[in-house]
């Protein structure tokens, strides 16, 4: 079935440090990627999405590339902040639209000033 | 434009008991999906609804149900409540079109003691 795996954390980096967060997947057909933050005691924010194979996406300073050849899609942004503490967690749709997210188990970045 | 709203906050009940938790969604959405989010795990996919009906499940039994209506806001019905449902339970509305994204509420967290 289809399913996401997550780098384990937690993840722990000082202010300004590169950061990056490794997501596979194993799905059938052409999911929609996504990367979805949730700080302390609240909900899901969607940080960024792809659609289709190549695409990247980008917000607040986080990338993640759709990587069809690997089945990857890794976070990365270039200089962390402390506000950028959260769990960050990779989701597929699995045929892209209005279905089920399929998510990882999620990883805890610190940032440390 | 207020996005996706959840009541109750928290909500405390016993074994055995029933609950039900509600979800308005986003303007101009016409689909609500509902996810469990155990401690430290990733949110697990409940249902969906869309037009009133249930139009896909994830893998729980019975004893969750749900219902949408004609304005679009959803229930997620719970009966015979275990332990193991003690979770933050999280609604998500999206638009039933192609590679749309689910933008989600800040969730119910549910205790069952």
């Amino acid at each position: 079935g289809d399913s996401v795996t997550q780098m384990e954390g937690p993840v722990t980096l000082s202010e300004e440090a590169f950061l990056t967060i490794n997501c596979t997947y194993t799905a059938t057909g052409y999911p929609s990627l996504f990367w979805y933050v949730q700080y302390p005691g609240e909900g899901l924010q969607l940080l960024l999405k792809a659609t289709k194979a190549d695409d990247k996406g980008s917000n607040k300073g986080f990338e993640a590339t759709y990587r069809k050849e690997t089945t990857s899609f890794h976070l990365e942004k270039g200089s962390v902040q402390v506000s950028d503490s959260a769990v960050y967690f990779c989701a597929l749709t699995p045929q892209g639209g209005s279905e089920k997210l399929v998510f990882g188990k999620g990883t805890k970045l610190t940032v440390n000033p | 434009d207020a996005g996706v709203t959840q009541s109750p906050t928290h909500l405390i009940k016993t074994r055995g008991q029933q609950v039900t938790l509600r979800c308005s969604p986003k303007s101009g959405h016409d689909t609500v999906s509902w996810y469990q989010q155990a401690l430290g795990q990733g949110p697990q996919f409940i249902f969906q609804y869309y037009e009133e009906e249930e139009r896909q499940r994830g893998n729980f039994p019975d004893r969750f149900s749900g219902h949408q209506f004609p304005n679009y806001s959803s229930e997620l019905n719970v009966n015979a409540l275990l332990l193991g449902d003690s979770a933050l339970y999280l609604c998500a509305s999206s638009s039933d079109s192609y590679t749309d994204t689910q933008y989600f509420g800040p969730g119910t967290r549910l205790t069952v003691l």
